[in-house]
């Protein structure tokens, strides 16, 4: 059984760029939730995709936006990059239905904004 | 507002030792609350997590403690092991109506087992 896997591992970006983030689920898994984790901090919810479908989102801007294919793999795409922005992209993969809540994470995106 | 409070920031015990993190919510709607450990440069890794209806909970030398009518829940690592060093964070979720599935995590616990 294959965890959940991400990419690419870093990332360097300057201030005004856009970035992409990768994130291939577990076997078996049609939910995936995307997380930003600051330095020091615990996780913060950016949104989650059930089948292709947006199925909720935290308090983040517009120009955070996501994709999830059919293979269930998802995308995470971040317009205007700002400092704040700076932090490790976590991707989290579950079953749906009852289950979305037992979230399995990736190794995390570290992105670098200059 | 910040919905899951976690504590100490930092803890060092000594191995054998049983470190105990606490952890205490305010939405009462929350039904699911996993622990989470995480190794510096990886990814969380889900350790453990309760449901309302049992107050206790024990997978291999990991226990979680829930008390609902205080909205607190607590993990104990038993015989603690240098290798156990790490952050732990503690999370909830609800699983329905707005927000549902959606880990809200606390800060986290920085623990450091010393041989």
């Amino acid at each position: 059984e294959t965890g959940v896997t991400q990419s690419p591992t870093h990332l360097i970006k300057t201030r005004g760029q856009q970035v992409t983030l990768r994130c291939s689920s577990q076997s078996g898994h049609n939910t995936v939730s995307w997380y930003q984790q600051a330095l020091g901090q615990g996780p913060q919810f950016i949104f989650q995709y059930y089948r292709e479908e947006e199925n909720g989102r935290g308090n983040f801007p517009p120009r955070f936006s996501g994709l999830q294919f059919p293979n269930y793999s998802s995308e995470l795409n971040v317009n205007a990059l700002e400092l704040d922005d700076s932090a490790l992209y976590l991707c989290a993969s579950s079953l749906g239905g009852a289950s979305a809540d037992t979230q399995y994470f990736g190794p995390g995106t570290r992105l670098t904004v200059l | 507002q910040q919905q899951v409070k976690q504590s100490p920031q930092s803890l060092i015990v000594q191995k054998g030792g049983i470190p105990i993190i606490n952890c205490a919510y305010e939405n009462t709607a929350f039904d699911y609350f996993p622990w989470y450990q995480q190794f510096p440069g990886k990814g969380p890794a889900l350790l453990i997590a309760i449901r309302p209806d049992v107050s206790e909970k024990k997978e291999g030398r990991f226990t979680i403690s829930f008390n609902k009518s205080a909205k607190q829940f607590s993990l104990h690592i038993m015989d603690s092991q240098p290798g156990d060093s790490a952050t732990y964070f503690c999370a909830a979720s609800k699983g329905s109506g707005a927000g549902s599935y959606q880990l809200t995590f606390g800060k986290g616990t920085k623990l450091s087992v010393i041989p």
